[in-house]
């Protein structure tokens, strides 16, 4: 399969702080990037996805940046919070894809 | 819609026994995805269906795994003979456009124990 490289592995961010994840892509081809939310004992579910004709995608506290020269996207979630603590993949997917390739996943931990 | 649902939500079985894995997508979807999830390789792809046929089953790490789709509500994924490797969390995600433009969507999981 196709890889997508997430990073971190985890990551903990204080309340209100910026939580920050990246994931590049080497097949150029790939023209859809979702990012999935799983919280434990749950599937992932979507959360925000990017094609990569624009370079940034907001909705509410999150927000997708896309660089297509470096092949990389990452996911900024704003104002962290408690609830905001899951795991967290990105994912990518091209025309003539089967279907989704997922990043290995990065554990969020917001402390209060 | 009650969404994906998955069945077992657990199961632990023995080495060598033949473990049956149950999901019925969301009505009306037309691609269902069997993916395996583990600390060590993340989610996997096993094999997908569209309208019922297998498309993609490149992803099914041997021959004991075997999976069906013998209507448009109904997948079942089998392993036999179950192995302590074959341990993970298995989910079962319904699309109603294969490409995850719509996103998909995925059930509870089933979460495998080989003893």
């Amino acid at each position: 399969q196709q890889q997508v490289k997430q990073s971190p592995q985890s990551l903990i961010v204080q309340k209100g702080g910026i939580s920050i994840i990246n994931c590049a892509y080497e097949n150029t081809a790939f023209d859809y990037f979702p990012w999935y939310q799983q919280f434990p004992g749950k599937g992932p579910a979507l959360l925000i996805a990017i094609r990569p004709d624009v370079s940034e995608k907001k909705e509410g506290r999150f927000t997708i940046s896309f660089n297509k020269s470096a092949k990389q996207f990452s996911l900024h979630i704003m104002d962290s919070q408690p609830g905001d603590s899951a795991t967290y993949f990105c994912a990518a997917i091209n025309q003539a894809g089967t279907a989704l390739i997922f990043g290995k996943g990065t554990t969020l931990s917001v402390s209060s | 819609d009650a969404g994906v649902i998955q069945s077992p939500r657990h199961e632990v079985t023995e080495m060598g026994q033949e473990v049956t894995l149950r999901c019925k997508p969301i009505s009306g979807h037309d691609y269902l995805f069997w993916y395996r999830q583990t600390m060590m390789r993340g989610l996997e792809l096993l094999i997908y269906f569209n309208n019922n046929v297998p498309i993609d089953d490149s992803g099914m790490p041997e021959d004991r795994f075997s999976a069906k789709m013998p209507n448009a509500s109904f997948s079942t994924l089998k392993i036999q003979p179950s192995e302590p490797r074959d341990s993970a969390v298995y989910f079962c995600a319904s699309s109603g456009m294969g490409r995850g433009l719509s996103g998909y969507t995925f059930g509870s999981g089933t979460r495998l124990t080989v003893v």
